[in-house]
C-alpha cells in the first residue's frame, strides 16, 4: 500500500518555465511534508517542506502547495534552470514510536530543463 | 562540518552471505537513520537509533539489524542476504528525530546480491 504517490514518473520544461511536481498521500497523520531532490550517485538533500497546518511555504525560487482536503501537494519551480534537472522526492514525516519519525518516500519524478 | 559518510560505496556479496554497512553522521547530530532505495523506488525506512538505541522501525525482518556507538556513527547489519536485498542504502542523520528540515542524507553504499 503506497501511502505517498507520486504518478508522473518524469518531467521536460523548458528552461526559463515553471516546473510543476504532484504527490498525493492516503495517511491524515503526516504532520509534515518534504521535497528532495536527488543526484546521480549522490544522497537525497532536502529542499522544502512544508507543515500540516499550512497551505503555502515558499523558499526563493521554490514554492509548495498542500491541500489537505484533497491530500495532495505540489512543487513549483520558478523559473526553471537546467541545474534543476534531477530526481525529486516527495516525502512525508510520521511519528513511528517513542521520539521516533520516519519519513515515508513516493517513487520519485525526474525533471529535465532543457536549455 | 563534515556531512554524512558511507562505506563502501559498492559491494557485491552472493546470496545467504552476511554484510556490514557503516556510516559517519554529520557532526553535532546523535541520530541516524537507515534506507533502502530499491531500483525505480523511493527511499523506504528501516530504523533509526538514537543514543545507541533503535526506537523505531519500518517494515524489515529481523536479519536486518544495526548499532549505534557512542560517537553516533552506526553499522546495518544484513544476515542472509537474499537477491531482493541489492538495493541502494542511504543512512541519514539528524538532530533528535527527522525535524522539520529533514535528514542529511549520505551518498548511499551500492548492494548487489548475487
Amino acid at each position: 500500500d503506497q501511502q505517498v504517490k507520486q504518478n508522473s514518473p518524469s518531467l521536460s520544461v523548458q528552461e526559463g518555465r515553471i516546473s510543476i511536481l504532484n504527490c498525493d498521500y492516503t495517511n491524515s497523520m503526516f504532520d509534515y511534508f518534504l521535497w528532495y531532490k536527488k543526484y546521480p550517485a549522490e544522497g537525497p538533500t532536502f529542499l522544502i517542506s512544508i507543515s500540516s497546518i499550512k497551505d503555502k511555504n515558499e523558499d526563493g525560487r521554490f514554492t509548495v502547495f498542500l491541500n489537505k482536503s484533497a491530500k495532495h501537494l505540489s512543487l513549483h519551480i520558478v523559473p526553471s534552470q537546467p541545474g534543476d534537472s534531477a530526481v525529486y522526492f516527495c516525502a512525508a514525516k510520521l511519528r513511528s514510536g517513542a521520539g521516533s519519525y520516519q519519513l515515508t518516500f513516493g517513487k520519485g519524478t525526474k525533471l529535465s530543463v532543457i536549455p | 562540518e563534515t556531512g554524512v559518510t558511507q562505506s563502501p560505496t559498492h559491494l557485491i556479496k552472493t546470496r545467504g552471505q552476511q554484510v556490514t554497512l557503516r556510516c559517519s553522521s554529520q557532526s553535532g547530530h546523535n541520530t541516524v537513520s537507515w534506507y533502502q532505495q530499491a531500483l525505480g523506488q523511493g527511499p523506504q525506512f528501516i530504523f533509526q537509533y538514537y543514543r545507541e538505541e533503535e526506537n523505531g522501525r519500518g517494515n524489515f525482518p529481523p536479519r536486518f539489524s544495526g548499532l549505534q556507538f557512542p560517537n553516533y556513527s552506526s553499522e546495518l547489519n544484513v544476515n542472509a542476504l537474499e537477491l531482493d536485498d541489492s538495493a541502494l542504502y542511504l543512512c541519514a542523520s539528524s538532530l533528535g528525530g527527522v525535524g522539520n528540515y529533514g535528514y542529511t542524507f549520505g551518498s548511499g553504499t551500492r548492494l548487489t546480491v548475487v
